[in-house]
């Protein structure tokens, strides 16, 4: 079963203008990560926040981790064409990493 | 590039038959999992391997099996196909370290059930 939900399912902005697509989860989780996954091919890991953490920045990128509310929020900075793909949160709980149905990112150029 | 390979990339079998697909893990990394995505969904966590044993499983039926191997190579069959079991197939490997194993992806095969 899945663990994460994404939000919005789907998102579509102009190159320039942020994205910001939001996770939650139901149980308690060791940590939280986001993956990419352009059309139809694997997963490639963006950024991982421990449960402890709060924010978390990786170039365009911005990570909140809310535990008490169980949700996290991606951030993309100044977006580019290039960020057009799938956008999923997966959390890790003792090793088995449950994704959501991920959130589908389009920036026109 | 992950380093981690899959194959084969596409796959039609017939329902009923069984088929058997091959992940080849990154260099040093001690643990495989493998995940079932249908179209328009996130990955389902099917099971994962560590050091050549069973380490956890999803809500898959038992003909769902894997193996990894003693180079940390791993295999997933799937007996008695069913249409359903049409979907991309993910494996992805990762060293365990603490509490932080970042997988890395292979780019799945693509398994069509007619």
């Amino acid at each position: 079963s899945q663990q994460g939900e994404e939000d919005p399912q789907a998102l579509s902005i102009q190159e320039g203008e942020n994205a910001t697509m939001n996770c939650s989860y139901k149980t308690s989780i060791n940590n939280l990560q986001w993956y990419r996954q352009n059309s139809g091919r694997g997963l490639v890991h963006l950024i991982l926040i421990r449960s402890n953490e709060r924010e978390k920045h990786s170039g365009r990128l911005r990570v909140t981790l809310d535990t008490s509310k169980k949700s996290s929020s991606l951030l993309i900075t100044a977006s580019r064409a290039a960020d057009t793909a799938s956008y999923f949160c997966a959390t890790d709980n003792n090793n088995d990493m449950r994704f959501g149905a991920g959130t589908r990112l389009t920036v026109k150029p | 590039e992950t380093g981690v390979t899959q194959s084969p990339t596409h796959l039609i079998k017939t329902r009923g038959q069984q088929v058997t697909l091959r992940c080849s893990s990154q260099s040093g990394h001690n643990t495989v999992s493998w995940y079932q995505q249908a179209l328009g969904q996130g990955p389902q966590f099917i099971f994962q391997y560590y050091r050549e044993e069973e380490n956890g499983r999803g809500n898959f039926p038992p003909r769902f099996s894997g193996l990894q191997f003693p180079n940390y190579s791993s295999e997933l069959n799937v007996n008695a196909l069913e249409l359903d079991d049409s979907a991309l197939y993910l494996c992805a490997s990762s060293l365990v370290v603490g509490q932080t194993p970042e997988a890395f992806f292979g780019q799945g095969t693509r398994l069509t059930v007619v």
